[in-house]
């Protein structure tokens, strides 16, 4: 399972606490992604970077903020504005440029109480 | 942007039986459609892609085929396996950072 990882993968945490959920790789790829997954539904984008110091805001962006500081890492933040955050979440990177595979971690199961 | 509906939501198969799952997309722009495979609790994996300058590809007992005219694509497995059974996504993408994926199709193969 290398390539991509993401930790922890379950997190527990009280409503109105800001949390972060870790994503890495050493793929070099210069697109990352995080993705949000909840039952019965495909993955929804909530922000993606295609290059270090630049991120795009995807399709449910409300509540979340990310940081691309170093091409290896893009990690997402899920605030207490986000008004159901509870759910599973993938972050997945690829070659920056056209579109092809995205490549996916192993995923973090956040509850939130 | 960009909206993929993906049919049908569940569909079960007997063993050795094939299976077609098929999707629609809206922006005829795009030109990149793979399709993914996440076994329960586990990370989607890609399993086949198809590009807009061709009409079908084939691994093994998987295929793909792409309407661009009817702006639709569909996955096609033989001879199924009870390990294929999983939840599949299609997507469709314009370019790397812009994908909509599909609500996905949970597929259960009966042995």
């Amino acid at each position: 399972d290398g390539g991509i990882t993401q930790s922890p993968k379950y997190l527990f945490r009280k409503e109105g606490q800001n949390v972060t959920l870790s994503c890495e790789q050493n793929l070099n790829h210069d697109a990352m992604y995080w993705y949000r997954q909840d039952p019965g539904q495909g993955l929804r984008l909530i922000y993606y970077s295609q290059i270090v110091n630049d991120f795009q805001k995807g399709d449910i962006a409300e509540g979340y903020s990310v940081s691309r500081e170093k091409k290896e890492s893009f990690p997402l933040t899920v605030t207490s504005a986000q008004k159901n955050p509870t759910a599973f979440y993938l972050c997945a990177s690829s070659i920056r440029g056209r579109a092809d595979e995205q490549y996916f971690g192993p995923g973090t199961r956040l509850t939130v109480t | 942007g960009e909206n993929v509906e993906q049919h049908p939501s569940t569909l079960s198969v007997q063993e050795g039986d094939s299976a077609v799952i098929k999707c629609t997309y809206s922006d005829s722009a795009s030109n990149y459609f793979p399709w993914y495979k996440q076994e329960l609790g586990k990370r989607p994996q890609l399993i086949i892609d198809i590009r807009s300058n061709v009409g079908e590809k084939k691994d093994q007992r998987i295929a793909v085929t792409l309407n661009k005219t009817a702006k639709h694509f569909s996955l096609h497995i033989t001879e199924t396996q009870p390990e294929d059974s999983a939840v599949y996504f299609c997507a469709a993408s314009i370019y790397a950072g812009k994908s909509t994926f599909g609500d996905g199709t949970t597929l259960t193969v009966k042995p």
